[in-house]
């Protein structure tokens, strides 16, 4: 089956930039989503379609996807993007959805 | 407004049955395909099962194939999982999900029904 990587966590200050990362076997060949999760919330949808925004997700979310490698970059990083982060792809060789184990991203 | 409300979840013996419910409203439920997903305590996001728009797609993870079963009515606007043959590992947050149609994601997403799984 189908299987995407994540780190468990990722740091960084207010103001920087945050990048999330997604592998997979060749993830450059599928679209990628991204959804957004704080504690005790249900999941938003933040990236689809590898670099997509939904209405009301503001610009400093934005996408990438190549090669074995899907990227969700958070610019100017607020303390409210201080949140678990996971990417989902859909296998169409065993049709299923696949879920990364997710990231925490911690605003220092 | 959007939404969708799930019911049905609570304390089952392992072994024992339950049906979740979800209820969608604000938009033509008929025109979109439906998932559930669950959540361990403390763990993360595991997809359960798709549903076509029609019905005429189904699919589970095999973690709960041949003891889930996905439904929906859309003349009531609602969809439905019934869960038998329930086990300690299926005790999790469980999810109504709105997809936006094979390949993209999932972009409405309910509240959440706790069910829980032990003796």
């Amino acid at each position: 089956s189908y299987v995407l990587t994540q780190p468990p966590s990722v740091s960084v200050a207010p103001g920087q930039t945050a990048r999330v990362t997604c592998g997979g076997n060749n993830i450059g060949g599928k679209s990628v989503h991204w959804y957004q999760q704080k504690p005790g919330q249900a999941p938003v949808l933040v990236v689809y379609d590898d670099s997509d925004r939904p209405s009301g997700i503001p610009e400093r979310f934005s996408g990438s996807n190549s090669g074995n490698t899907a990227t969700l970059t958070i610019s100017r990083v607020e303390a409210g993007d201080e949140a678990d982060y996971y990417c989902q792809v859909w296998d169409s060789s065993s049709d299923h959805w696949v879920f990364g184990g997710g990231t925490k991203l911690t605003v220092l | 407004e959007v939404q969708l409300v799930e019911s049905g979840g609570g304390l089952v013996q392992p072994g024992g049955s339950l049906r979740l419910s979800c209820a969608a409203s604000g938009f033509t439920f008929s025109s979109y395909s439906m998932n559930w997903v669950r959540q361990a305590p403390g763990k993360g996001l595991e997809w359960v099962s798709y549903i076509s728009s029609s019905s005429n797609t189904i699919y589970y993870a095999d973690s709960v194939k041949g003891r889930f079963t996905i439904s929906r009515d859309n003349a009531k606007n609602s969809l439905h999982l019934q869960m038998n043959s329930l086990r300690a590992e299926d005790t999790a947050v469980y999810y109504c999900v709105r997809g936006l149609g094979l390949p993209s994601g999932f972009d409405i997403w309910g509240q959440g029904t706790m069910v829980t799984v032990s003796s």
